[in-house]
């Protein structure tokens, strides 16, 4: 069983949409929860932390975290075919200064 | 901003061959990674450094070393290059504290 599980997708919604990309963690003393953003042929960037239950907002994303049911989430609000891309989670587990990646979700936008 | 540099883009080598790819980052993180991510397969982490000269193996660091001789650097070397290490190479640091990763641009390899 993979330690962080994605959803590999594609998941394609109509521009002007609400996209959400779900990632679960099979850790449960971990902490630390990440969003990361990776265009085709380039490397990843960070998106959005998370450390704390509940909902954390920056401009149109909203990042969720349910450390009870071991489950983080992004939501992309008023998508835009800009926002097509591969959408990585990653966790920090308890012990050690790694993080775990999942698979990533490929994100589609379609005008 | 938080910058982290991979000496190559693409690199072509030949079979045998040995291969160093560098990192350089200049925000004094204690940690830096080395990964490789191919289709399917998404990243894995082939070694870990959290301090000058130390060093941990990840997930696939067979047929892989590296050196960290000052803080800002990181070398990924490939002792005898083999075509099943054609990939993108990512290299990536971060706070011990704050453990957010910035990555490099990546160094796609292709051994022929």
């Amino acid at each position: 069983q993979k330690e962080v599980e994605q959803n590999s997708g594609p998941l394609s919604v109509p521009e002007g949409a609400i996209a959400s990309l779900n990632c679960t963690y099979s850790d449960r003393g971990s902490q630390s929860f990440f969003w990361y953003r990776q265009y085709s042929g380039k490397s990843p960037e960070l998106i959005m932390s998370i450390y704390s239950n509940g909902d954390k907002e920056d401009g149109r994303f909203t990042a969720q975290l349910n450390k009870a049911s071991q489950y983080v989430s992004l939501l992309i609000r008023d998508s835009q075919p800009s926002d097509s891309a591969t959408y990585l989670c990653a966790v920090k587990p308890n012990a050690g200064n790694m993080l775990t990646f999942g698979g990533g979700t490929r994100l589609m936008v379609k005008p | 901003d938080v910058k982290v540099t991979q000496s190559s883009r693409y690199l072509v080598k030949r079979t045998g061959e040995k291969v160093f790819l560098e990192c350089v980052q200049d925000m004094d993180h204690e940690n830096m990674f080395w990964y490789r991510q191919d289709p399917g397969l998404g990243l894995r982490l082939i070694y870990f450094s959290y301090d000058v000269k130390m060093k941990e193996k990840g997930d696939i660091p067979e047929g892989y070393s590296v050196s960290r001789e000052k803080k800002e650097r990181f070398s990924l070397i490939l002792e005898s290059a083999s075509t099943n290490q054609t990939s993108m190479y990512l290299c990536a640091s971060s706070f011990v504290a704050k453990n957010i990763q910035y990555f490099g641009a990546g160094t796609r390899l292709s051994v022929l």
